[in-house]
Protein backbone atom coordinates (compact mmCIF):
# COMPACT_ATOMS: atom_id res chain seq x y z
CA UNK A 1 0.00 0.00 0.00
CA UNK A 2 1.13 3.45 -1.07
CA UNK A 3 1.63 6.05 1.82
CA UNK A 4 2.39 9.49 1.70
CA UNK A 5 3.09 10.66 4.95
CA UNK A 6 3.20 14.54 5.87
CA UNK A 7 4.74 15.69 8.78
CA UNK A 8 2.02 17.82 10.48
CA UNK A 9 -1.84 17.88 9.84
CA UNK A 10 -1.98 21.55 11.39
CA UNK A 11 0.57 24.10 11.93
CA UNK A 12 0.67 27.82 13.07
CA UNK A 13 3.29 29.72 12.54
CA UNK A 14 3.96 33.45 13.06
CA UNK A 15 5.26 35.92 10.10
CA UNK A 16 8.64 35.85 9.30
CA UNK A 17 9.58 32.85 10.45
CA UNK A 18 10.99 30.01 8.61
CA UNK A 19 8.75 26.98 7.69
CA UNK A 20 10.01 23.29 7.00
CA UNK A 21 6.71 20.97 6.12
CA UNK A 22 8.08 17.71 4.72
CA UNK A 23 6.70 14.68 2.78
CA UNK A 24 7.56 11.05 2.74
CA UNK A 25 6.73 7.95 0.54
CA UNK A 26 7.60 4.95 0.73
CA UNK A 27 6.85 3.85 -2.75
CA UNK A 28 9.94 4.24 -4.72
CA UNK A 29 8.42 7.26 -6.58
CA UNK A 30 10.28 9.42 -9.08
CA UNK A 31 8.13 12.28 -9.15
CA UNK A 32 6.84 14.21 -5.75
CA UNK A 33 4.92 17.06 -6.16
CA UNK A 34 3.83 20.05 -3.34
CA UNK A 35 0.15 21.90 -4.11
CA UNK A 36 -1.61 24.32 -1.96
CA UNK A 37 -5.53 24.13 -2.06
CA UNK A 38 -7.68 27.31 -1.52
CA UNK A 39 -11.49 27.96 -1.78
CA UNK A 40 -12.06 28.58 -4.98
CA UNK A 41 -8.78 27.89 -6.36
CA UNK A 42 -8.65 24.55 -6.64
CA UNK A 43 -5.26 22.70 -6.44
CA UNK A 44 -2.15 25.01 -7.51
CA UNK A 45 1.40 23.50 -7.91
CA UNK A 46 4.25 24.96 -5.96
CA UNK A 47 7.02 23.01 -6.94
CA UNK A 48 7.75 19.55 -8.39
CA UNK A 49 10.44 17.17 -8.49
CA UNK A 50 11.35 14.42 -10.99
CA UNK A 51 14.38 13.44 -9.57
CA UNK A 52 16.82 13.73 -6.38
CA UNK A 53 18.26 17.21 -6.25
CA UNK A 54 16.05 17.91 -9.50
CA UNK A 55 12.98 20.58 -9.61
CA UNK A 56 11.21 22.58 -11.17
CA UNK A 57 9.05 25.68 -10.60
CA UNK A 58 5.40 25.17 -10.41
CA UNK A 59 2.49 27.67 -11.32
CA UNK A 60 3.18 30.06 -7.75
CA UNK A 61 6.81 29.18 -6.83
CA UNK A 62 6.91 32.65 -4.97
CA UNK A 63 8.08 32.38 -1.74
CA UNK A 64 8.61 29.04 -1.63
CA UNK A 65 11.61 26.90 -2.08
CA UNK A 66 11.98 22.50 -1.72
CA UNK A 67 14.76 20.44 -1.09
CA UNK A 68 15.01 16.82 -2.53
CA UNK A 69 17.96 15.33 -1.01
CA UNK A 70 16.63 11.95 -1.01
CA UNK A 71 14.28 9.87 -3.31
CA UNK A 72 11.68 9.94 -0.67
CA UNK A 73 11.65 12.83 1.00
CA UNK A 74 10.81 16.23 -0.60
CA UNK A 75 10.75 18.88 1.85
CA UNK A 76 8.62 22.57 1.01
CA UNK A 77 9.95 25.33 2.83
CA UNK A 78 8.83 29.21 3.46
CA UNK A 79 11.91 31.41 3.67
CA UNK A 80 9.90 34.25 5.73
CA UNK A 81 5.97 32.81 6.11
CA UNK A 82 3.49 35.74 5.36
CA UNK A 83 -0.05 35.54 6.35
CA UNK A 84 -0.93 35.02 2.16
CA UNK A 85 0.14 31.42 3.06
CA UNK A 86 -2.24 30.73 5.00
CA UNK A 87 -3.98 27.68 3.73
CA UNK A 88 -3.83 24.01 3.12
CA UNK A 89 -0.37 22.09 1.47
CA UNK A 90 -0.63 19.14 0.04
CA UNK A 91 2.24 16.36 -0.77
CA UNK A 92 1.52 13.85 -3.75
CA UNK A 93 4.37 11.12 -5.32
CA UNK A 94 3.88 9.35 -8.54
CA UNK A 95 6.01 6.92 -10.44
CA UNK A 96 7.28 7.79 -13.71
CA UNK A 97 4.56 7.00 -16.70
CA UNK A 98 1.80 7.73 -18.53
CA UNK A 99 -0.94 5.96 -16.97
CA UNK A 100 0.61 6.28 -13.58
CA UNK A 101 -1.51 7.71 -10.42
CA UNK A 102 -0.76 10.48 -7.79
CA UNK A 103 -0.80 9.29 -4.50
CA UNK A 104 -1.76 12.14 -2.24
CA UNK A 105 -0.91 12.87 1.81
CA UNK A 106 -3.63 13.91 4.13
CA UNK A 107 -2.22 17.71 3.87
CA UNK A 108 -0.93 20.24 6.15
CA UNK A 109 -2.88 23.00 7.10
CA UNK A 110 -0.66 26.31 7.88
CA UNK A 111 -1.93 29.30 9.33
CA UNK A 112 0.57 32.14 9.61
CA UNK A 113 -0.33 34.98 12.06
CA UNK B 1 -2.19 27.28 -22.28
CA UNK B 2 -4.16 23.78 -20.77
CA UNK B 3 -7.57 24.71 -18.86
CA UNK B 4 -9.88 22.59 -17.10
CA UNK B 5 -13.11 23.80 -16.08
CA UNK B 6 -15.72 22.07 -13.81
CA UNK B 7 -18.81 23.76 -12.03
CA UNK B 8 -18.52 24.39 -8.48
CA UNK B 9 -20.98 22.77 -6.50
CA UNK B 10 -23.88 20.08 -7.36
CA UNK B 11 -26.35 19.19 -4.50
CA UNK B 12 -28.48 15.90 -5.28
CA UNK B 13 -30.84 13.65 -2.92
CA UNK B 14 -29.41 10.74 -1.58
CA UNK B 15 -30.56 7.48 -4.20
CA UNK B 16 -30.47 10.08 -7.09
CA UNK B 17 -27.96 9.72 -9.65
CA UNK B 18 -24.75 12.35 -9.76
CA UNK B 19 -23.69 13.84 -12.93
CA UNK B 20 -20.75 16.11 -12.55
CA UNK B 21 -19.13 17.33 -15.61
CA UNK B 22 -15.62 18.76 -16.92
CA UNK B 23 -14.29 20.30 -20.02
CA UNK B 24 -10.58 20.85 -20.97
CA UNK B 25 -8.39 22.03 -23.87
CA UNK B 26 -5.84 20.01 -24.84
CA UNK B 27 -7.13 17.33 -28.01
CA UNK B 28 -4.05 15.62 -27.30
CA UNK B 29 -4.43 14.45 -23.68
CA UNK B 30 -3.88 10.82 -23.70
CA UNK B 31 -5.50 9.91 -20.14
CA UNK B 32 -7.74 11.79 -18.04
CA UNK B 33 -8.55 11.13 -14.20
CA UNK B 34 -11.22 11.57 -12.02
CA UNK B 35 -10.22 12.49 -8.54
CA UNK B 36 -12.03 12.54 -4.97
CA UNK B 37 -11.48 14.21 -1.96
CA UNK B 38 -13.08 13.58 1.27
CA UNK B 39 -13.45 16.55 3.83
CA UNK B 40 -10.23 17.03 5.76
CA UNK B 41 -8.25 14.21 3.33
CA UNK B 42 -6.04 14.31 0.44
CA UNK B 43 -7.00 13.39 -2.86
CA UNK B 44 -7.71 9.80 -4.39
CA UNK B 45 -7.37 8.58 -7.65
CA UNK B 46 -11.79 7.23 -8.33
CA UNK B 47 -10.88 6.45 -11.76
CA UNK B 48 -9.57 7.16 -15.44
CA UNK B 49 -10.09 7.15 -19.50
CA UNK B 50 -7.80 6.77 -22.10
CA UNK B 51 -8.82 8.90 -24.88
CA UNK B 52 -9.49 6.34 -27.01
CA UNK B 53 -12.44 5.23 -25.06
CA UNK B 54 -16.35 6.88 -25.31
CA UNK B 55 -17.11 5.24 -21.89
CA UNK B 56 -15.68 3.29 -19.04
CA UNK B 57 -17.95 1.49 -16.09
CA UNK B 58 -17.06 0.81 -12.78
CA UNK B 59 -19.58 -0.59 -10.33
CA UNK B 60 -21.70 2.81 -9.62
CA UNK B 61 -19.28 5.18 -11.34
CA UNK B 62 -19.31 5.59 -15.43
CA UNK B 63 -17.06 7.72 -17.31
CA UNK B 64 -18.45 9.17 -20.36
CA UNK B 65 -15.69 10.98 -22.82
CA UNK B 66 -17.15 13.01 -25.37
CA UNK B 67 -13.17 14.20 -27.55
CA UNK B 68 -15.21 15.96 -30.28
CA UNK B 69 -16.61 18.63 -27.78
CA UNK B 70 -13.68 17.23 -24.91
CA UNK B 71 -16.35 16.88 -22.51
CA UNK B 72 -16.03 14.17 -19.40
CA UNK B 73 -18.35 13.68 -17.36
CA UNK B 74 -18.62 11.25 -14.06
CA UNK B 75 -21.83 9.78 -13.52
CA UNK B 76 -22.57 8.14 -9.68
CA UNK B 77 -25.45 5.72 -9.59
CA UNK B 78 -27.50 5.74 -6.43
CA UNK B 79 -25.52 8.56 -4.40
CA UNK B 80 -25.29 7.76 -0.83
CA UNK B 81 -24.15 10.24 1.90
CA UNK B 82 -20.83 9.01 1.64
CA UNK B 83 -20.09 10.40 -1.65
CA UNK B 84 -20.38 13.45 -0.30
CA UNK B 85 -16.48 14.94 -1.11
CA UNK B 86 -14.47 17.18 -3.45
CA UNK B 87 -14.17 15.30 -7.40
CA UNK B 88 -11.14 16.94 -9.09
CA UNK B 89 -11.45 16.28 -12.89
CA UNK B 90 -7.29 16.31 -14.38
CA UNK B 91 -5.58 15.80 -17.73
CA UNK B 92 -1.99 15.40 -17.73
CA UNK B 93 -0.08 18.41 -19.38
CA UNK B 94 1.15 18.21 -22.52
CA UNK B 95 3.55 20.42 -22.49
CA UNK B 96 5.18 18.18 -19.36
CA UNK B 97 4.42 14.47 -18.89
CA UNK B 98 5.34 14.56 -15.32
CA UNK B 99 2.22 17.09 -14.59
CA UNK B 100 -1.58 17.17 -14.66
CA UNK B 101 -3.64 20.24 -14.77
CA UNK B 102 -6.80 20.31 -12.70
CA UNK B 103 -9.99 21.54 -12.23
CA UNK B 104 -11.03 23.74 -9.79
CA UNK B 105 -12.57 20.52 -8.14
CA UNK B 106 -17.23 20.14 -8.15
CA UNK B 107 -18.57 19.91 -4.08
CA UNK B 108 -21.11 16.92 -4.43
CA UNK B 109 -23.35 17.65 -1.28
CA UNK B 110 -26.25 14.47 -1.04
CA UNK B 111 -28.70 15.28 1.25
CA UNK B 112 -30.71 12.89 3.08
Amino acid sequence: DVKVTQSSRYLVKRTGEKVFLECVQDMDHENMFWYRQDPGLGLRLIYFSYDVKMKEKGDIPEGYSVSREKKERFSLILESASTNQTSMYLCASRRDGIRTEAFFGQGTRLTVV
Amino acid sequence: GEDVEQSLFLSVREGDSSVINCTYTDSSSTYLYWYKQEPGAGLQLLTYIFSNMDMKQDQRLTVLLNKKDKHLSLRIADTQTGDSAIYFCAERDAGNNRKLIWGLGTSLAVNP
